[in-house]
Parts: structure tokens; C-alpha cells; sequence
């Protein structure tokens, strides 16, 4: 079946630093990937939606400059927290959609912490 | 009002019990239906999907799909310990690719 391979799995970084999160579709081509942001014991938010060789599209209420997507292949989405702060802290997962498939897939996610 | 409506549970069952997870929404123009498992701190896993309504079965697990009442269910027979996760509704427009979930209902299945 359809693999997402999400990157890093943890990071602790310091603040003011910048961190790069890794999602690649392995066997299959993404057209579409997605990327969310989970708070303890809720349900995953929406970030933005990438689509290869544009630019994402960011839900309402997400700091574009913060949170720098980046689609630059069918197989490869990148997520860089820019600058990042304790309360960037958070769990983040990215999903990709492919042409025939109605469910979507899912990475592992990244637990990131910010010192 | 939220566009889907999940219990948060916790859901607690005896291990071999049916279980029974239903969401709610309000969209009618929903057409593709979604069961996630999420187990602590990895991303969410599909289990099942249908389009429009209908039943589809797999394995322990069966997904409903009702459009006239707007309601979903997903059944899981012979309950595990190892079923015990939080489990996401999500569903979508047909060509509309952005993912509306419910808040997950977490299941407990004790041995």
C-alpha cells in the first residue's frame, strides 16, 4: 500500500532556531500533501495544502512566514518552522493524496520541542 | 456547530465486545467517508473508507454510511487490546481534497 515516510520523528531544537520536516511519498506520486498540527488529546488542524511546483495554501489563522512548505517534487513536501518558539512546541503530521484514492495517507508525524 | 460531531468517549469495553463509533455531520455535500486509527504520539492510520452510503466490511471492521441522517458508524467485532487507540472520522467533498475531522473518539478494550 501507499507509504509516507515523515522526518524527523523528534527534534528538540533551541528558540530562535529553524527546523526542517521531511515527508515523501515512497511509492507513489503525490500530487497533493497536506500538512497538520496536533495538540495533545485533540484532533488534527489543518495547516496548509501543498501542491507540487506551487506555492501552499495556508488555512486562516497560519503564519506563512513561520511555517515554510515547500513542494518541490511529487515525491517530497518539506515543512521549515522558521524562528521557532516553545509554543510552536507540538506534534506535526503531513498526509499526502494520490490521483485514484479517496483516503488519504499519513506520515508517522514529528514531535517537535523547543527549548 | 461543528461540521462533524464525535463523541470524545473515553469508550471502555470488555476484550470480544462489539464496539460502535459513530460521527455526526452536517455537510451535505460530504461524499467520501473515512475511519482513522491514531495509537499515542504516531499519525493516523486509515481503517477504512466508502464513498457515498452504504456498508463496506473488512475484516473485524465494518463502516456504515447513512447521507439521509447524515451519520457514520464504524463497528469492530471481537474487540482487542490492541484496538484500543483513538479512532478519527474524517470525510470530504468529491473534488475538494481538504480533510474535515472529528476529534477522535478514544477506545479502551481491556483483557
Amino acid at each position: 500500500g501507499a507509504v509516507v515516510s515523515q522526518h524527523p520523528s523528534w527534534v528538540i531544537c533551541k528558540s530562535g532556531t529553524s527546523v526542517k520536516i521531511e515527508c515523501r511519498s515512497l511509492d507513489f506520486q503525490a500530487t497533493t500533501m497536506f500538512w497538520y498540527r496536533q495538540f495533545p488529546k485533540q484532533s488534527l488542524m489543518l495547516m496548509a495544502t501543498s501542491n507540487e511546483g506551487s506555492k501552499a495554501t495556508y488555512e486562516q489563522g497560519v503564519e506563512k512566514d513561520k511555517f515554510l512548505i515547500n513542494h518541490a517534487s511529487l515525491t517530497l513536501s518539506t515543512l521549515t518552522v522558521t524562528s521557532a518558539h516553545p509554543e510552536d512546541s507540538s506534534f506535526y503530521i503531513c498526509s499526502a493524496s494520490f490521483l485514484r484514492e479517496a483516503g488519504y495517507t499519513f506520515g508517522s508525524g514529528t514531535r517537535l520541542t523547543v527549548v | 456547530q461543528k461540521e462533524v460531531e464525535q463523541d470524545p468517549g473515553p469508550l471502555s469495553v470488555p476484550e470480544g465486545a462489539i464496539v460502535s463509533l459513530n460521527c455526526t455531520y452536517s455537510n451535505s455535500a460530504f461524499q467520501y467517508f473515512m475511519w482513522y486509527r491514531q495509537y499515542s504520539r504516531k499519525g493516523p492510520e486509515l481503517l477504512m473508507y466508502t464513498y457515498s452510503s452504504g456498508n463496506k466490511e473488512d475484516g473485524r471492521f465494518t463502516a456504515q454510511v447513512d447521507k439521509s441522517s447524515k451519520y457514520i458508524s464504524l463497528f469492530i467485532r471481537d474487540s482487542q487490546p490492541s484496538d484500543s487507540a483513538t479512532y478519527l472520522c474524517a470525510m470530504r467533498n468529491t473534488g475538494f481534497q481538504k480533510l474535515v475531522f472529528g476529534t477522535g473518539t478514544r477506545l479502551l478494550v481491556s483483557p
